[in-house]
């Protein structure tokens, strides 16, 4: 199947800081990507779907100047989560959809995020 | 208010045993349905998807059965290893936009 590469895997990071993730499409074009976030034991809650050269459309309920997201490339979103507090603790996870293989969403292997 | 309900949210199966989970929707919009696997601290992994136009689809020991007209989907795991224990989430999707709408996810433990 097609990979999504999430990088970094785990980082911690302190309170008020700012960590940027980012999320690469490694063979294939996605003009869409999307960004989720999961608690343990918990399923995916959609974030925002990041879309190449626009603005990304964020879900009811999340911040969008606390999440900033930007899809520079067609093989390259970032999440950026800014002024940290540790409830933003979490996993994030990205996905990317391929338009070469019916529009089959893949997922990267996830972030781990720490707010200390 | 989750738009595919996924059940049940655990099982145990004996090595061999098959594994069944249910997934149920409302959306007849919805016209593309994955389930993925997932291992602890991992992303969700594709094991299989299918679309309303068939009603079973196979793929090694994983089948997908599709209702359309009760608007029901189940994955079936048959001769379950120990390998097979993780998370498994449904999801579907409606064409445009693409966004999935997740089940809930079954944990699936196998016992050697």
């Amino acid at each position: 199947g097609a990979v999504v590469s999430q990088h970094p895997s785990r980082v911690i990071c302190k309170s008020g800081t700012s960590v940027k993730i980012e999320c690469r499409s490694l063979d294939f074009q996605a003009t869409t990507m999307f960004w989720y976030r999961q608690f343990p034991k918990k399923s995916l809650m959609l974030m925002a779907t990041s879309n190449e050269g626009s603005k990304a459309t964020y879900e009811q309920g999340v911040e969008k100047d606390k999440f900033l997201i930007n899809h520079a490339s067609l093989t390259l979103s970032t999440l950026t989560v800014t002024s940290a507090h540790p409830e933003d603790s979490s996993f994030y996870i990205c996905s990317a959809r391929d338009q070469t293989r019916g529009n089959t969403i893949y997922f990267g292997e996830g972030s781990w995020l720490t707010v200390v | 208010q989750q738009q595919v309900k996924q059940s049940p949210q655990s099982l145990i199966v004996q090595k061999g045993g098959i594994s069944i989970i249910n997934c149920a929707y409302e959306n007849t919009a919805f016209d593309y349905f994955p389930w993925y696997q997932q291992f602890p601290g991992k992303g969700p992994a594709l094991l299989i998807a299918i679309r309303p136009d068939v009603s079973e689809k196979k793929e090694g020991r994983f089948t997908i059965s599709f209702n359309k007209s009760a608007k029901q989907f189940s994955l079936h795991i048959m001769d379950s290893q120990p390998g097979d224990s993780a998370t498994y989430f449904c999801a579907a999707n409606q064409g445009r936009g693409y966004k999935l709408s997740f089940g809930a996810g079954t944990t699936v433990t196998v016992r050697a």
